[in-house]
Parts: structure tokens; sequence; C-alpha cells
């Protein structure tokens, strides 16, 4: 069955650069959510769409913006990067509101 | 706003044991809850769920049962393999501050020895 697909699996990136990770949901799912997990931390809520409208924003910077389009995959872009930022972003998506939500592998972001 | 408090670990069992994680919850209305197990530098994979008050959650042996009366969705196994060592992260989905998206605890690390 298919699954969340996120790319790239990796990503390095130096001190003030920018950064678009990527997530690609399962088919016919209409919200997709992303995550962020710092090193032994727990997964932080984001943001989240439904139907390409931004639905919920969570503990998101402003640094950080995202879209969903029309076939309905999603990008995350990071501005001025900091070190901080170094994490796992893992992205979800649902077929409504309310059901379970199917995690992707997860982009493991280091700023360095 | 909803939030989640697990038990911290590590949790270290040896081969066999009985697990037992405790979690409870705090929510308006009423969430649903999930069991997600992350395998060391692996994603999120969904363990158990359920989505009303008494529903047990099972899968691969795990159980957990939603009591409103408790705010509580405990995940327990009867008998632990070294292929459970893992982090377990609790999580709830209900009408909140950041509409339906997850609520992690703070995760629980789970170690077991042959």
């Amino acid at each position: 069955a298919a699954g969340v697909i996120q790319s790239p699996r990796h990503l390095i990136k130096e001190k003030r650069e920018t950064a678009t990770l990527k997530c690609y949901p399962i088919p016919r799912h209409d919200t997709v959510y992303w995550y962020q997990q710092g090193p032994g931390q727990d997964p932080q809520f984001l943001i989240s769409f439904y139907e390409k409208m931004q639905s919920d924003k969570g503990s998101i910077p402003d640094r950080f913006s995202a879209q969903q389009f029309s076939d309905y995959h999603s990008e995350l872009n990071m501005s001025s990067l900091e070190l901080g930022d170094s994490a796992l972003y893992f992205c979800a998506s649902s077929g409504d509101s309310g059901t379970e939500a199917f995690f992707g592998q997860g982009t493991r972001l280091t700023v360095v | 706003g909803n939030s989640v408090t697990q038990m911290e670990g590590p949790v270290t069992l040896s081969e066999e044991a009985f697990l037992t994680i405790n979690c409870t919850y705090t929510a308006t209305g009423y969430p649903s809850l999930f069991w997600y197990v992350q395998y060391p530098g692996e994603g999120l994979q969904l363990l158990l769920k359920a989505t009303k008050a008494d529903d047990k959650g099972s899968n691969k042996g795990f159980e957990a049962t939603y009591r409103k009366e408790t705010t509580s969705f405990h995940l327990e196994k009867g008998s632990v393999q070294v292929s459970d060592s893992a982090v377990y992260f609790c999580a709830l989905s209900g009408k909140g501050n950041s509409g339906y998206a997850l609520n992690f605890g703070k995760g629980t690390s789970l170690l077991v020895t042959p």
C-alpha cells in the first residue's frame, strides 16, 4: 500500500541558508500535518492543511512557511536556518479530520 | 488545551517480562487515543488506537483500553521481546487549539534485554 513519502531523507545546510522539505501524502488523503522532532524530544505540531488551505497552526516559527499544492503534496520552506532547527521533520496525512494520521519516514535536517 | 502525560523512561525489562507504560490525558470532548512506536532511526508507526470510551486497541500483543473515568490509556504487553525495544509515544487527537493535530506525550524509551 502507498505510504507518505518525504524527500529528501537527509539534508545538511549551513546557518542562514534556506531549505525546502517535500511531502507526498497517501492518495486520496486530504489533510497534511507537519511535525518537528528535536533530539530526544516528542514530535511538535507545526502546521496543517486541509484541501489545500491552511487549517491549523502550531509552534511554527515565522521563518518557516508551508503550502499544499493542487496535487495535495506539501512543502515546508525554512529560511534563515539556525542550529536549533536541526531535527527530524515528519509529515503525516489523514483521510478525514479526527481519524488516524499516517507518518512518513521523516527528513533529518542538520544545520551546521 | 489538550495534553498527554506519560511515564518517563527509560524502562528496562528482561525478555518475557510484563510491560505497562502509563498514559493519562487532558482533553475537552471525546478525543481519539493512540500509541505510536518509533524504532531507532525510523519514523513513527501507529501501534494501536481507540476512538471512544471503553474501546480496546490491540496489535502485536500490545493492548490499551480507553478509560474515560480515569482519563487513561495505559499500554500493556504480557511478554516483551528484544525486538520491542523502541520509544513509545502516547497521543491524542481531538478538537483543540491545533485542530485535530496529534498531541504527543514525551515518549517512553523501552529497552528489552535477553
